[in-house]
């Protein structure tokens, strides 16, 4: 069965960092690229980064370059997002997904900025 | 500039059917989308992959009543024999160089 499994959020002050994890099982994580995803309370979905299959290529919506980061690890099947100088606009859930389809979806993690 | 638009709402009856629609940006008509399914309280789901001609695949266990058509820049989702837990938040999503984009969802109430 093709999982993903997100850890890592919680509450962090704002201007704080946080790292998020995606632990990938039942597919060869090695062959796809993959995001991560975030929707705020009571929000719409919002494509926040994703990363190729090697890691060669990453790419971010504007409102998190500079602040967020993107990687993975082939070898531990996992997927990461480091994010710094967070802000009260970050709270959401985190999703990581799949491929160009988000096929599938991991069950989110929140991440709450506040003080 | 790739942009996916969707009506805020929809509704329909127990058992009818209704036809959802996400409409592509100029000059990106030939796009493939995919539709995901949100129900409250739960994380998205995919639902399928919609190319420009019509074709599509779905998700794992999607049921049949779910199926994916279009026409132009337009690419629809139907529902038939709808279902109580068919209520939801429906997103449909797409890919550009160095982007991904969604509509910004069409919720659907089943009376």
């Amino acid at each position: 069965e093709v999982q993903l499994v997100e850890s890592g959020g919680g509450l962090v002050q704002p201007g704080g960092s946080l790292r998020l994890s995606c632990a990938a099982s039942g597919f060869t994580f090695s062959s796809y690229w993959m995001s991560w995803v975030r929707q705020a309370p009571g929000k719409g979905l919002e494509w926040v980064a994703n990363i190729k299959q090697d890691g060669s290529e990453k790419y971010y919506v504007d409102s998190v370059k500079g602040r967020f980061t993107i990687s993975r690890d082939n070898a531990k099947n996992s997927l990461y997002l480091q994010m710094n100088s967070l802000r009260a606009e970050d709270t959401a859930v985190y999703y990581c997904a799949r491929g160009y389809w988000f096929d599938p979806w991991g069950q989110g993690t929140l991440v709450t900025v506040s003080s | 500039q790739l942009v996916l638009t969707q009506s805020p709402s929809a509704s329909a009856s127990l058992g009818a059917s209704v036809k959802l629609t996400c409409t592509l940006s100029s000059g990106h008509s030939s796009y493939a989308i995919a539709w995901h399914q949100q129900q409250p309280e739960k994380g998205p789901r995919y639902l399928m992959k919609l190319n420009s001609d019509g074709s599509h695949s779905k998700g794992d266990g999607i049921p049949d009543r779910f199926s994916g058509s279009s026409s132009g820049a337009e690419r629809y989702l139907t529902i038939s024999s709808l279902q109580s837990e068919d209520e939801a938040d429906y997103y449909c999503q797409t890919w550009g160089t160095g982007i991904l984009v969604f509509g910004g969802g069409t919720k659907l109430t089943v009376l």
